[in-house]
C-alpha cells in the first residue's frame, strides 16, 4: 500500500538556523498538509496545500514557515529561524480529491529538536 | 467552533479486558467526519476509522468496536480482550470540512488517551 514518506525522521538544529522537513505524498493525491504534534501533547493543523498554493492555514503557521511542492514528488515545509517552542513532531500527509473526505494518510513524522 | 474531547488522559488495563475509551465533540455542521487515530510508542499515527455524521450505525473490526451517538456528541472506542500490543496513545477527531476548498480536510484532535495494557 502506498504511504506518505518524511526525512529525515528525527533532526537537530540550533536556535535560529532554517530547517526543510521533507515529505513524499502518495503519488496521485492533491491535497498536502502539515500538522504538528508538541511532546505529550495533541496533534494540531498547520496548513493544507492544494492546487500550488496554501488553501488554509492556522494560527500556528506564522511568518517563520513556508511551504513548497519544489517538484512532481515532494512537499516541504521550512522553518526559517528556529525557536526553542518549535521542538515537536511534524507529520505530513496527503489524500486524493476524487474521494471527498478520505482519510487523511499520515506519514511516519519528524521529530524536531531545536537546541 | 470545532472541538474534541477525550476527558480519559490516561487508562490502564490488564490484559485480556475491555476497555472504552471516550470521545465527545461540538461541531456546528451538520456534515462532518469523525475519526480514531493510533499512536504507538514509535509515533507514528496509525489510522482506525472514520465515520460519516450520517451514519450512526455501530462498526466493528475484530476486537475494536465503535459507538456512534449523535444525541450525545460522543464517538466512542473499545477494545475487546486487550492485548499489550494495543498499549498507545489514541486520538479522536473531528474533521473540519472547509466544503468551499473542495476535498480540503482539516483534523481537529482531542489530546489523546494513553491506554497501557499490562500482561
Amino acid at each position: 500500500e502506498p504511504e506518505v514518506t518524511q526525512t529525515p525522521s528525527h533532526q537537530v538544529t540550533q536556535m535560529g538556523q532554517e530547517v526543510i522537513l521533507r515529505c513524499v505524498p502518495i503519488s496521485n493525491h492533491l491535497y498536502f498538509y502539515w500538522y504538528r504534534q508538541i511532546l505529550g501533547q495533541k496533534v494540531e493543523f498547520l496548513v493544507s496545500f492544494y492546487n500550488n498554493e496554501i488553501s488554509e492555514k492556522s494560527e500556528i503557521f506564522d511568518d517563520q514557515f513556508s511551504v513548497e511542492r519544489p517538484d512532481g514528488s515532494n512537499f516541504t515545509l521550512k522553518i526559517r529561524s528556529t525557536k526553542l517552542e518549535d521542538s515537536a513532531m511534524y507529520f505530513c500527509a496527503s489524500n486524493p480529491r476524487e474521494t471527498y473526505n478520505s482519510p487523511l494518510h499520515f506519514g511516519n513524522g519528524t521529530r524536531l529538536t531545536v537546541t | 467552533a470545532q472541538k474534541v474531547t477525550q476527558a480519559q488522559t490516561e487508562i490502564s488495563v490488564v490484559e485480556k479486558e475491555d476497555v472504552t475509551l471516550d470521545c465527545v465533540y461540538e461541531t456546528r455542521d451538520t456534515t462532518y467526519y469523525l475519526f480514531w487515530y493510533k499512536q504507538p510508542p514509535s509515533g507514528e499515527l496509525v489510522f482506525l476509522i472514520r465515520r460519516n455524521s450520517f451514519d450512526e450505525q455501530n462498526e466493528i473490526s475484530g476486537r475494536y468496536s465503535w459507538n456512534f451517538q449523535k444525541s450525545t456528541s460522543s464517538f466512542n472506542f473499545t477494545i475487546t480482550a486487550s492485548q499489550v500490543v494495543d498499549s498507545a496513545v489514541y486520538f479522536c477527531a473531528l474533521s473540519d470540512t472547509s466544503i468551499t476548498q473542495g476535498g480540503s480536510e482539516k483534523l481537529v484532535f482531542g489530546k489523546g488517551t494513553k491506554l497501557t495494557v499490562n500482561p
